[in-house]
């Protein structure tokens, strides 16, 4: 079955340490996204990629930077962790963009301390 | 940039009920309009899309889009316990490569 497999489940982090979240797709979709989800402001985008080896910053990428290094994979680093960066982070993929449904992950946790 | 701003934030319906979520959107040249649900601990999965003025149904399912008024709703009839789950509108902007989320209504359905 198709799906989006993001890891870790649930992070603690310490404040300035780095932080690597790993995202795996089995859908052939180009497109990937990282989203961060808060309460009371839906999900907001980070990142994303159409196609391995590139990535384009999405309405809030100060803080992250993005990986794609193959179609499956994706990920998000944290280079120095803040407190503010406490959240829930879904991965998602597209077959076509904006034009197709959005598979996502199960997302990831991640306090940071 | 695109604003989707949903309503309300919480509804709470019995079962059998038809539960009805509203949806504005800021950019009447906007593409694609979708409902995705997410239950507790998920990500969310997408339900049902909507591109041309008009309704549309899918099963329990039915979504009215009207682009002059900048709305979109998504009424579920006859809601089951196992429909509660925030429920999220996302919108695509003409020229975007990304979805513009709602912040969710969290629907409630009691047995």
């Amino acid at each position: 079955e198709a799906a989006v497999t993001q890891s870790p489940r649930s992070k603690v982090a310490v404040t300035g340490g780095k932080v690597t979240l790993s995202c795996h797709q089995t859908n052939n979709h180009d497109y990937m996204y990282w989203y961060r989800q808060d309460t009371g402001h839906g999900l907001r985008l980070i990142h994303y990629s159409y196609v391995a080896d590139s990535t384009e910053k999405g309405d809030i990428p100060d803080g992250y930077k993005a990986s794609r290094p193959s179609q499956e994979n994706f990920s998000l680093i944290l280079e120095l962790a803040s407190l503010s960066q406490t959240a829930v982070y879904f991965c998602a993929s597209s077959e076509t963009g904006t034009n197709s449904d959005y598979t996502f992950g199960s997302g990831t946790r991640l306090l940071v301390i | 940039q695109e604003k989707v701003q949903q309503s309300p934030e919480s509804l709470i319906v019995p079962e059998g009920a038809m539960s009805s979520l509203n949806c504005t959107f800021s950019n009447s040249a906007s593409q694609s309009i979708w409902w995705y649900q997410q239950h507790p601990g998920k990500g969310p999965e997408a339900l049902i899309s909507i591109f041309s003025n008009g309704n549309k149904k899918e099963g329990r399912l039915t979504v009215y889009l009207n682009r002059a008024s900048l709305h979109v709703s998504l009424h579920i009839r006859d809601s089951q316990p196992s429909d509660s789950a925030v429920y999220l509108c996302a919108v695509a902007s003409s020229g975007s490569w990304q979805l513009i989320f709602g912040s969710g209504t969290q629907l409630t359905v009691m047995p």
